[in-house]
Order: structure tokens, then sequence, then C-alpha cells
């Protein structure tokens, strides 16, 4: 079945460096979504790719979906201490399920 | 205000007691949805629902069953739990397939 892949697992940074992960997909993808989860909270929406190649940007995030469709990027510049929490990504192939990656922790230190 | 609603938040319950974790949406969506997350595992999909009355396996269904007789509620039932259920369980709705899900708080479960 369709595996999706997020690296790194864990990022500690310091206030005001920039952070990025990663998402792979085994399978060529008809979109890509991202959510952040909050410690102790639950996923919420941040940003869903569809076309080759796009890059959409809120604020200081940016998303990037990959030419093959099957990666994708979510950057974020100087990050801040609100920035914390488990970024994933979730890819939804031809079929109806939507795959989430594993995740990535985000830590900041001020 | 747009919202997904699990019930209970919290659940600790003994092997084989048949439970129910209701789901509830108020935005009139299509496409709901029931994920476990287990640590280092992320996000699984246990079973969703394109529209009433439709509804497919995910990637773990096994010992789980649903149910949507009407769109607004996609109950998920444990008939026989065991403690390899014990997991924290989010419900989600989206407008259709394919669009960015809004999620429930969540519900911790505890299979002893």
């Amino acid at each position: 079945g369709q595996q999706v892949m997020q690296i790194p697992q864990y990022q500690h940074v310091q206030e005001g460096e920039d952070f990025t992960t990663y998402c792979n997909s085994s399978t060529t993808l008809s979109n890509i979504q991202w959510y952040k989860q909050r410690p102790g909270g639950h996923p919420v929406f941040l940003i869903q790719l569809v076309k080759s190649g796009e890059v959409k940007k809120q604020k200081r995030l940016t998303f990037q979906f990959g030419e093959a469709k099957k990666n994708s990027s979510l950057h974020i510049t100087a990050t801040q201490t609100t920035d914390v929490g488990t970024y994933f990504c979730a890819g939804n192939n031809a079929g109806n399920m939507l795959t989430f990656g594993g995740g990535t922790r985000l830590m900041v230190k001020p | 205000e747009a919202q997904v609603t699990q019930n209970p938040r919290y659940l600790i319950t003994v092997t084989g007691k048949k439970l129910t974790v209701t789901c509830s949406q108020n935005m009139n969506h299509e496409y709901m949805s029931w994920y476990r997350q287990d640590p280092g595992l992320g996000l699984r999909q246990i079973y969703y629902s394109m529209n009433v009355e439709v509804t497919d396996k995910g990637d773990v269904p096994e010992g789980y069953k649903v149910s949507r007789k009407e769109k607004r509620n996609f109950p998920l039932i444990l008939e026989s739990p065991s403690p390899n259920q014990t997991s924290l369980y989010f419900c989600a709705s989206s407008l259709s397939w394919g669009s960015g899900q809004y999620f429930g708080a969540g519900t911790r479960l505890s299979v002893l």
C-alpha cells in the first residue's frame, strides 16, 4: 500500500533559525495536505497542494509540492516559540484514503 | 461555531466490554473519518465514509466497526476491545474527499 515517509522525526532549533521538514511518498499523489498538532492538541489543517511544482506561502511558512507529485516540503523562516508542535504531511492518492506521514516534532529554544 | 465533537474525551474500560465513541459534525460535510494515533506510528486511518451509508476500510480496520446513518454522525464501535486498542482516537470531517479535514479534540482510550 501507499507509504508516506517524513524526515526528520525531531528537530530542535534556536528561536530565529529556519526549519524544514520533508515528506516522500511511495506513490504519485493527487494532492498533499499539511497539518500542525500542538502538544496535547488535535491536528489542524494548514494547507493543500494540488499541482505539480506548486509553491504556497502562509506568512513565514512555505510549502512546496514536487514536480513528480511524490514529495513535498514545509519550510518555516525565523522560527518562533509559537511554531512548536508536530507537523504532519498527508497524501491522497487515486483511492479514497488519506495516508499520514509520521510527523516531524519541532522544538524551539527561546 | 464549526466543529467536530467527540465523546467521551477519556475512557477506561476492560477487555471485551463493547463501547462506542460518538462523533458529530455541524458543517454538513460529506467525508468523515476515524484515525488512531500511537507514539512513533503517526496517524493511521481506521475507517472512512464518503457519504451517508457509504463506509470503507482504512489502514487498520480490524476490531472496529462504523456506521453512517446520518450525515452528521459517524460513531466508532469496538465490539470487543482489547489492550492493543489502547490509543488516542480522532474523528475528522471534510467537505468532500480530498479537501482539508477538521479534527475533533480526540478520545483517549485505555483498555485494561
